[in-house]
């Protein structure tokens, strides 16, 4: 089946940038996706990608695709301590019936005042 | 615009009650509904989801059920808790049509401490 893999752990320096990485195996994905988790909360979404575009900006938002190697990444530039949360990578596959995302384990994000 | 509630948002029972837990999407009608659990602050896994009023699937096997009694109500049952079943339970919805990104919505949450 379908899997996507992030490193659980990532801190920065308030002020630098935070790059969150994801690896995931199909080959068939149409769009991919960036949640946020604050303690205690649900899943926000932050932005998506369509599979045939490699870039995706928004603010200090940066969604990088490498379909070709199944690498997804995103960028925060000048992380804030309101940024500390984890993230999740998911992942939608093809086909008329393909409503269900498969997510990774998520990336706890720790921001250093 | 659409919203999506969970309650109740915080939750504690004894290993053996039963529980219940609502999931309602207000702003849209005929979405896909899902139930997720997420132990321990980490990976989401899913347990239900559904395409319509009283169709369900079970992606794991548990003692856990689900209902669709309306378009937009989701339920979460057990008759005996377990202490594993203790988690935060996220429910989520997105649109029916596999046109467009299919972005999955979730509702705040329901932590639920089994003792």
């Amino acid at each position: 089946g379908e899997d996507v893999e992030q490193s659980l752990f990532l801190s920065v320096r308030e002020g630098d940038s935070s790059v969150i990485n994801c690896t995931y195996t199909d080959s068939s994905s149409t769009y991919l996706y960036w949640y946020k988790q604050e303690p205690g909360a649900g899943l926000q979404l932050l932005t998506y990608i369509f599979s045939n575009m490699d870039m995706k900006q928004d603010q200090r938002l940066t969604v990088l695709l490498n379909k070709k190697d199944k690498h997804l990444s995103l960028r925060i530039a000048d992380t804030q301590t309101g940024d500390s949360a984890i993230y999740f990578c998911a992942e939608r596959g093809s086909g008329a019936g393909s409503y269900q995302l498969t997510f990774g384990k998520g990336t706890k994000l720790s921001v250093i005042p | 615009s659409q919203t999506i509630h969970q309650w109740p948002a915080t939750l504690v029972q004894p290993v053996g009650s039963p529980l219940s837990l609502e999931c309602t999407v207000e702003g849209t009608s005929n979405p896909n509904l899902y139930w997720y659990r997420q132990a321990a602050g980490r990976g989401l896994q899913l347990l239900f989801y559904s395409v319509g009023i009283g169709q369900i699937s079970s992606e794991v096997p548990q003692n856990l059920s689900a209902s669709r009694p309306q378009d937009r109500q989701f339920i979460l049952s057990s008759k005996k808790l377990l202490l594993s079943d203790s988690g935060f339970y996220l429910c989520a919805w997105n649109a029916q049509r596999s046109l467009g990104s299919g972005t999955q919505y979730f509702g705040p949450g329901t932590r639920l401490t089994v003792l």
